[in-house]
Order: structure tokens, then sequence, then C-alpha cells
């Protein structure tokens, strides 16, 4: 089936710093794929629709200069969380739509710690 | 926001015995998917059931969804240890896999 690479798949940073999230799509195209933040036992929560070649769309109440969204080929896409603050430690996880409308393929996830 | 609710939230049971879970949304939708995420790790995609369908198989999985009760249903035969995890619903009701999912049911199967 369709793969879809996260990297890293965990990160510690100090506060105030950058991290960068990569989604990859690893044997097909994705003109679109999604980021979602998922907090310990909570669901998940999409933040983001990544377009190739254009702008981001976030969901309300996602600050797009905190969350960089970059999607600068059909088979990567970037997160960057800027100046990361404790609250922002969580789990990110990225998916793409399949292909032939076989339903979305999520990355392994990043679980990003903030101290 | 999230479209729905899982039932139960968490679920206990035996190796070899049936699993359940109950998934609820609110808005109408194109299809509806479920995945497994193990402690920590990524979503594994289980089965997609569109609007239209009523019951699908895969392996051991069968999905059910009434969409005049805006519900749908995995059960899970034959259990094992293995298929300790949570289990999401997540519905695609604005098109191209953007996804709003359930709250999720955690199963653990002992052995």
């Amino acid at each position: 089936g369709a793969v879809v690479s996260q990297h890293p798949s965990w990160v510690i940073c100090k506060s105030g710093t950058s991290v960068k999230i990569e989604c990859r799509s690893l044997d097909f195209q994705a003109t679109t794929m999604f980021w979602y933040r998922q907090f310990p036992k909570q669901s998940l929560m999409l933040m983001a629709t990544s377009n190739e070649g254009s702008k981001a769309t976030y969901e309300q109440g996602v600050e797009k200069d905190k969350f960089l969204i970059n999607h600068a080929s059909l088979t990567l896409s970037t997160l960057t969380v800027t100046s990361a603050h404790p609250e922002d430690s969580s789990f990110y996880i990225c998916s793409a739509p399949g292909p032939n409308s076989s339903g979305a393929f999520f990355g392994q996830g990043t679980r990003l710690t903030v101290v | 926001s999230q479209q729905g609710e899982e039932d139960p939230q968490a679920l206990s049971i035996q190796e070899g015995e049936n699993a359940t879970m109950n998934c609820s949304y609110k808005t109408s939708i194109n299809n509806l998917q479920w995945y497994r995420q193990n402690s920590g790790r990524g979503l594994v995609h289980l089965i997609l059931i569109r609007s239209n369908e009523r019951e699908k198989h895969s392996g051991r999985l069968r999905v059910t969804l009434d969409t005049s009760k805006k519900s749908s249903s995995l059960l899970i035969t034959a259990s094992r240890a293995a298929d300790t995890a949570s289990y999401f619903c997540a519905t695609d009701s604005r098109g191209y896999s953007t996804l709003t999912f359930g709250k999720g049911t955690m199963l653990l199967v002992s052995p």
C-alpha cells in the first residue's frame, strides 16, 4: 500500500527554538497533505491542509505564523513549529490521500517535547 | 472540531472474543474510515466504507454504516492480543481525505 514517511519520530528542543518536521509520500505523489496534532489520550485534531505550490489552509484557532507549512514538491510537506513553547509539546502526524480514493495514509508521527 | 463519539471509550476482552466499537457522527459524509493506533505510533488504515455502502468486510474486520442514524460499527472477530490498540473512526465530509476523527476506543485484549 501507499507509504508516508515522517521524520523525525521524536525531538526534544528548548523553548524559543524552531523545529522542522518532514512528511514524505514515498511511492506516490500527493498534491495535498494534512497535518494533525494529538495530545495524550486524545483524538487527532486537524491543524492545516498543505497544498503543493500554494499556501496552506489552516483550521480555525491554529496560528499560521507559529506553524509554518511548506509543500515544495509533490512528495514533501514540512511543518515548522516556530519559537516553540512547552504547550506545543504534542504528537504531530501527517497524512496524504492514497491513490485511487483508497483512504488517507499516515506517517509514523513525531513526538515533540519542548523543555 | 471533532465529528463524533466512539463508544465504548475503553474495552477489555479476552483473546478469542469479539470486540465491537461504535461511532456516531454529526454531518453528512462521503465516506467513513476506521484506523488503528498503537501507543505512541502512527495510524494504520483499516477499512473505508462509502456513504452508499452498508457493510464491508476485510479479514476479521466487519464494518457497518447506517447513514440514517449517522453511525458506524467496527467488529473485530476472534480477537488477538496483537489487536490491543486504540481504534478511531474518521469521517470525510469535506472531501479529499480531510478527516475528522472521533475520540477513539482503547481496546485491550488479554491473552
